[in-house]
C-alpha cells in the first residue's frame, strides 16, 4: 500500500514569501504529525492531529506557522513571511491511532534565500 | 540538558561487526520507545517499537530498554554496508500527546 506522501519534495523561495506544504497520510490513519529537521539537529515536533479533536499545536515555533487537516485526510502546513531560519526538512508522519508507531514521508526540503 | 541524548558519531565499523547504538533519557514518564533508520534524503523508517523493559528481537536487530537506568540500545548483528545510515532513537511521553521526542541521531558507516 501507499506510504505517507509529501509534496513538493523540494521548495526554494525568497525570504518573506509564504509557503504551503502538503501531506497525504496512509489511508485509515487517524493521527497525523508534522516535524521539522534542521541541519545537524534532531527532529522537532511541530503539531499533531488526532481525528476530530483539537490539534496539539504546542510545537509550532511562532505564529507564522499554521496547519490544517481536513477530516482524516490531507494536511497542509503553511509558513507565512518565511525567514532564513525556517530552512529545514519538514517531515509528516501518520499512525493508526495515537500511541501507535508513526510512519514518515520523505519530507519537503525547504530553502529560504 | 536535552530530554534524549544520543552520541552523534560518526561510527565506522567493518562489515560483519556487531553495532551498539545508545540513547539516554531524562524523564521517567517516557513509556514508548522506537528506533528509526534514516538514509540520506529520505524520511525516517521505523525499525523497532517497544514499551517494556527488556529485549525485543527482529532479525538482525535487537532493541533493549532499561527503564531503571533510563537507557535504550539498538544492537545490529552481522552488519552490512546497506546498514550505513543515521539511526534515531525516539520516545513518547505518557500523556504527552503522542509526539515523538528524538535523539539527534547516530551516523553509522559499515565498511567492506
Amino acid at each position: 500500500g501507499a506510504g505517507v506522501s509529501q509534496s513538493p519534495s523540494n521548495k526554494v523561495t525568497e525570504k518573506g514569501k509564504d509557503v504551503e506544504l502538503r501531506c497525504d497520510p496512509i489511508s485509515g490513519h487517524t493521527a497525523l504529525y508534522w516535524y521539522r529537521q534542521r541541519l545537524g539537529q534532531g527532529l522537532e515536533f511541530l503539531i499533531y492531529f488526532q481525528g476530530n479533536s483539537a490539534p496539539d499545536k504546542s510545537g509550532l515555533p511562532s505564529d507564522r506557522f499554521s496547519a490544517e487537516r481536513t477530516g482524516e485526510s490531507v494536511s497542509t502546513l503553511t509558513i507565512q513571511r518565511t525567514q532564513q531560519e525556517d530552512s529545514a526538512v519538514y517531515l509528516c508522519a501518520s499512525s493508526q491511532t495515537g500511541n501507535q508507531p508513526q510512519h514518515f514521508g520523505d519530507g519537503t526540503r525547504l530553502s529560504i534565500l | 540538558q536535552k530530554e534524549v541524548e544520543q552520541d552523534p558519531g560518526p561510527l565506522s565499523v567493518p562489515e560483519g561487526a556487531i553495532v551498539s547504538l545508545n540513547c539516554t533519557y531524562s524523564n521517567s514518564a517516557f513509556q514508548y520507545f522506537m528506533w528509526y533508520r534514516q538514509y540520506s534524503r529520505k524520511g525516517p523508517e521505523l525499525l523497532m517499537y517497544t514499551y517494556s523493559s527488556g529485549n525485543k528481537e527482529d532479525g538482525r536487530f535487537t532493541a533493549q530498554v532499561d527503564k531503571s537506568s533510563k537507557y535504550i540500545s539498538l544492537f545490529i548483528r552481522d552488519s552490512q554496508p546497506s546498514d550505513s545510515a543515521t539511526y534515531l532513537c525516539a520516545i513518547i511521553l505518557t500523556g504527552g500527546g503522542n509526539k515523538l521526542t528524538f535523539g539527534t541521531g547516530t551516523q553509522l558507516k559499515v565498511e567492506l
